[in-house]
């Protein structure tokens, strides 16, 4: 079956614009996960969806970072005036199960996002 | 807090030869622990996970892992490295609240011809 999705692939920008990431999770997950990875570092967690709802925002940096799913399947990772630091990829992951941990979660290709 | 690091940033091993990639752990209570490997340009996949039960877990493209409690540790092994399985690779744990991964800071293989 399909698996996680992510667009655009590649995002060039410059330093305080707005841009929009999205996911697609695979198909009946109800759970889904941002993260961020700079270069030569592991994923950081951002944000965690269980359905509709963010269960665990403590990821997110500042409050120009901010994310929905409001059908419990898509989700967008939106970024306000965009500042040169967060030029990285931006990872999502979608899992059968998200309370308790006991779900693999899956990861798309990720989006490479540079701002100028 | 959970945490986990990977000594090792970058190893080198001659195609053929046996890989150990190691990993430690902080958490309070049982981990849960995986494994995945990115290669360029790609995203992460997945390669083994240990929830309970046997201590020495079966992954895929033949690689294997061992939880030692005692040492905090769920170190990558494979007995002959293939030159494709250059990549780099992280260890993750489960933190407490609601299944968000923390990775270590990856470690990187290269294979010798």
């Amino acid at each position: 079956g399909a698996g996680v999705s992510q667009t655009p692939s590649n995002k060039v920008t410059e330093k305080g614009k707005y841009v929009e990431l999205r996911c697609d999770p695979i198909s009946g997950h109800t759970a889904l996960y941002w993260y961020r990875q700079s270069l030569g570092q592991g994923p950081e967690f951002l944000i965690y969806f269980q359905g509709t709802g963010a269960a665990d925002d403590s990821g997110l940096p500042n409050d120009r970072f901010f994310a929905v799913r409001p059908e419990g399947s898509v989700s967008t990772l939106k970024i306000q005036r965009t500042e040169r630091g967060d030029s990285a990829v931006y990872l999502c992951a979608s899992s059968l199960i998200g309370t308790g941990g006991a779900g693999t979660q899956y990861f798309g290709p990720g989006t490479r996002l540079l701002v100028l | 807090a959970q945490s986990v690091t990977q000594p090792d940033i970058h190893i080198t091993v001659s195609e053929g030869a046996s890989l150990e990639l190691r990993c430690n752990y902080s958490y309070g209570a049982t981990p849960y622990l995986f494994w995945y490997v990115q290669s360029p340009g790609q995203g992460l996949q997945l390669l083994l996970k240990y929830f309970s039960g046997d201590t020495l877990v079966q992954g895929i493209k033949g690689f294997e892992a061992e939880f030692k409690r005692s040492q905090s540790s769920f170190n990558l092994r494979k007995p002959s490295v293939h030159w494709s399985d250059a990549a780099e690779y992280f260890c993750a744990v489960v933190g407490n609240q609601g299944g968000k991964l923390i990775f270590g800071q990856g470690t990187e293989l290269s294979v010798k011809p």
